[in-house]
């Protein structure tokens, strides 16, 4: 049971660069949410979503934009990649409040 | 926006030592959820607790719901050097269309003198 995969686990972009972090999880959970942890600090929710189709902003959206396709799958796009993005995402979901989480994608923006 | 405002902030405590945590919350949550993450590694959860005033034990942690559905604290009996680590607190709240909305507070981070 894989439980929640993100990909890649790391990535180097260049400042202005695009790119979509991949988020799956196999667990037929309706909520999936994307967060951003930086060093020291608590995880902060970037978007989440309730069902395919359907997304919301959390606290900190600016500079990305979330897709969920299908039930299975959450990504995040970066449009155009900015120094103040690098950090460790984190993907989640959730059926009933217990959330399980992917291994993290580390990014750093150059 | 909804924040969690979790204390302390780090403990430095010796192996053996009872620890107990705090959130607190000016919003109203239906769950609070305590998580546990290892350096390179994502949240695990910890406890689950659904029902204000609910007390909750998981082995040697506990956790209660605060009766006002604003608050929740975790403890630590006889803490074990694999205790090391950072301590979140998280409140499930509805959002829009049905999602619900996950936030986590700022973490504690838990270290054990041998």
């Amino acid at each position: 049971n894989a439980g929640v995969t993100q990909t890649p686990k790391f990535q180097v972009l260049k400042t202005g660069q695009s790119m979509t972090l991949q988020c799956a999880q196999d667990m037929n959970h309706n909520s999936m949410y994307w967060y951003r942890q930086d060093p020291g600090m608590g995880l902060r929710l970037i978007y989440y979503s309730a069902s395919e189709g359907t997304t919301d902003k959390g606290e900190v959206p600016n500079g990305y934009n979330v897709s969920r396709l299908n039930k299975r799958e959450f990504s995040l796009r970066l449009e155009s990649a900015a120094p103040s993005q690098t950090s460790v995402y984190f993907c989640a979901s959730t059926l009933t409040g217990e959330a399980f989480f992917g291994q993290g994608t580390r990014l750093t923006v150059v | 926006g909804q924040q969690l405002n979790q204390s302390p902030q780090s403990m430095f405590i010796q192996e053996g030592e009872d620890v107990s945590m705090n959130c607190t919350s000016s919003s109203i949550f239906n769950t609070w959820l305590w998580y546990k993450q290892d350096p390179g590694e994502g949240p695990v959860l910890l406890i689950a607790l659904y029902k204000a005033g609910e007390l909750t034990s998981n082995g040697r942690l506990t956790a209660q719901f605060g009766i006002t559905r604003k608050d929740s604290f975790l403890n630590i009996s006889a803490s074990i050097p694999s205790d090391v680590g950072i301590y979140f607190c998280a409140g499930l709240s509805p959002g829009i269309q049905g999602a619900q909305k996950l936030v986590f507070g700022q973490g504690t981070r838990l270290t054990i003198n041998p």
